[in-house]
């Protein structure tokens, strides 16, 4: 089955900066890769995606770039704010026909330092 | 904006008693699944359904474990006896389906067993 290792686990910034998360998935079927935040004790809140057949997606301080070839996607996250922090998961999907699941990275603890 | 929503929001049960977590989804998607989050740890796929089946398990969805959609609304996860290692966060989510792969999360319940 797919597998996604995501990094670094923990990433302190200072408020302004930029944070990049990287992930990596084995499944070479994966065609859908979200990216979910965190707050502590709360839902995960999709903040971005990207299908297979793109190779980067922008909304306003967050970007998507996936390389296929190497089974690698990240999430870039510029002009931190102090509300960025949480924790970032990565995910990936060979959906289609009846099933969507996702299979999870490991997540990503980003801390924004004021 | 239409969300899924769980209940109860907590549970603190006995090893060995049986749980049932609620789930209600948006009410125009078609594909339904659980996950669960061990403190601290990444989320976990167990369960999806669709089309009043389960189309995909994990290994964790072992026979204690089960799923129905008992009406047009609701979906439920039932721990037949729950162990100490149940203890975590579950959560529901939804697809629209036909091409939106879009997965929306429940606020989650927070299972304690003792």
């Amino acid at each position: 089955g797919e597998n996604v290792e995501q990094h670094p686990s923990t990433l302190s910034v200072q408020e302004g900066d930029s944070a990049v998360i990287k992930c990596t998935y084995s499944d070479s079927a994966s065609n859908y890769f979200p990216w979910y935040k965190q707050e502590l004790g709360k839902r995960p809140q999709l903040i971005i995606d990207i299908r297979s057949n793109v190779g980067e997606k922008k909304d306003q301080r967050i970007a998507v770039t996936l390389n296929k070839t190497a089974k690698h996607f990240s999430l870039h996250i510029t002009e931190t704010q102090p509300e960025d922090s949480a924790v970032y998961f990565c995910a990936a999907s060979s959906g289609g026909g009846s099933n969507y699941k996702l299979t999870f990275g490991k997540g990503t603890l980003l801390t924004v330092n004021p | 904006e239409p969300e899924v929503t769980q209940t109860p929001s907590h549970q603190v049960t006995q090893m060995g008693q049986e749980v049932i977590l609620r789930c209600v989804p948006i009410s125009n998607h078609l594909y339904f699944y659980w996950y669960r989050q061990i403190l601290g740890q990444k989320v976990e796929f167990l369960v999806s359904f669709y089309n009043n089946e389960i189309s995909e398990k994990s290994e964790i969805f072992d026979d204690q474990f089960s799923v129905e959609r008992p009406d047009g609304s609701n979906f439920t996860l039932k721990i037949r006896s729950t162990k100490l290692e149940d203890s975590a966060m579950y959560f529901c989510a939804s697809i629209e389906g036909s091409g939106q792969e879009t997965q929306y999360f429940g606020p989650g319940t927070r299972l304690l067993v003792l």
